[in-house]
C-alpha cells in the first residue's frame, strides 16, 4: 500500500468547512483513497472513498488532484461531533482478506 | 454494514493475568483482524484471524502472548497473556465483508494493568 502524509492537527470553527488534505506521492493507478475517522473512545468508522472522480456522500466529499498524487476531504459545515482522529488511507479495493494498515492520521478540533 | 458485539467494553487487570476479548458479528466474514492502539497512538494490526487455521500475526506480536481462537465465521476472541502494564491500550477487532470495500470495528475494549 502507498505510504500518506497527513498534518498531525488541525482546527476548523464550528460551522465552517473543514478541509483535511493527504499526500500520496506514490500511489500506484489501481489503489484507492480511503477516509476513516476515529471519534474518541469508539471504533474508526469509514467515511469515503475514491479512485479519481471527485465523490460526495451524506458525510463528506473528496476531492482528488488530475495526478492522483494528493487528496482532500471535505467536511462542508463541521459539528462539534467532528472533532476526530481522521486517517487517510491508500489501498487496493479488493474484497475482505486484507486489513487496513493505520498512519498516524489528523486530529481535527472543531472550536465552537 | 456490519454489526460488531466486542467485550468487554473495558477492564482493569492485575499484572501477570490474562484476559479474553471477545468479538461477535452479525453475519459470517472470511477474516477477522485484532488491533492494538496504545495511548496517544494509531492503529496497529497484531494478527488475522482465518476460521479453521492459525493466526497470522505481525511483526512484534507473538502467539504466546495474543492467543487467537477462530472457532466459527461470526466469532473470535483475542487473549492477552501475563499482562503487564505495557499492555494497557485499546484492543479493536474489525472484519471486511467480501466484496465490500469498508471494514467494520467493534468499539474496543480499554484495558489498564495495574
Amino acid at each position: 500500500d502507498a505510504k500518506t502524509t497527513q498534518p498531525p492537527s488541525m482546527d476548523c470553527a464550528e460551522g465552517r468547512a473543514a478541509n483535511l488534505p493527504c499526500n500520496h506521492s506514490t500511489i500506484s493507478g489501481n489503489e484507492y483513497v480511503y477516509w476513516y475517522r476515529q471519534i474518541h473512545s469508539q471504533g474508526p468508522q469509514y467515511i469515503i472513498h475514491g479512485l479519481k472522480n471527485n465523490e460526495t456522500n451524506e458525510m463528506a466529499s473528496l476531492i482528488i488532484t488530475e495526478d492522483r498524487k494528493s487528496s482532500t476531504l471535505i467536511l462542508p459545515h463541521a459539528t462539534l461531533r467532528d472533532t476526530a482522529v481522521y486517517y487517510c488511507i491508500v489501498r487496493v479495493a479488493i474484497s475482505g482478506n486484507t486489513p487496513l494498515v493505520f498512519g498516524k492520521g489528523t486530529r481535527l478540533s472543531v472550536i465552537a | 454494514s456490519a454489526v460488531i458485539s466486542q467485550k468487554p467494553s473495558r477492564d482493569i487487570c492485575q499484572r501477570g493475568t490474562s484476559l479474553t476479548i471477545q468479538c461477535q458479528v452479525d453475519s459470517q466474514v472470511t477474516m477477522m483482524f485484532w488491533y492494538r492502539q496504545q495511548p496517544g497512538q494509531s492503529l496497529t494490526l497484531i494478527a488475522t484471524a482465518n476460521q479453521g487455521s492459525e493466526a497470522t500475526y505481525e511483526s512484534g506480536f507473538v502467539i504466546d502472548k495474543f492467543p487467537i481462537s477462530r472457532p466459527n465465521l461470526t466469532f473470535s476472541t483475542l487473549t492477552v497473556s501475563n499482562m503487564s502494564p505495557e499492555d494497557s491500550s485499546i484492543y479493536l477487532c474489525s472484519v471486511r465483508r467480501p466484496m465490500n470495500t469498508e471494514a467494520f470495528f467493534g468499539q474496543g475494549t480499554r484495558l489498564t494493568v495495574v
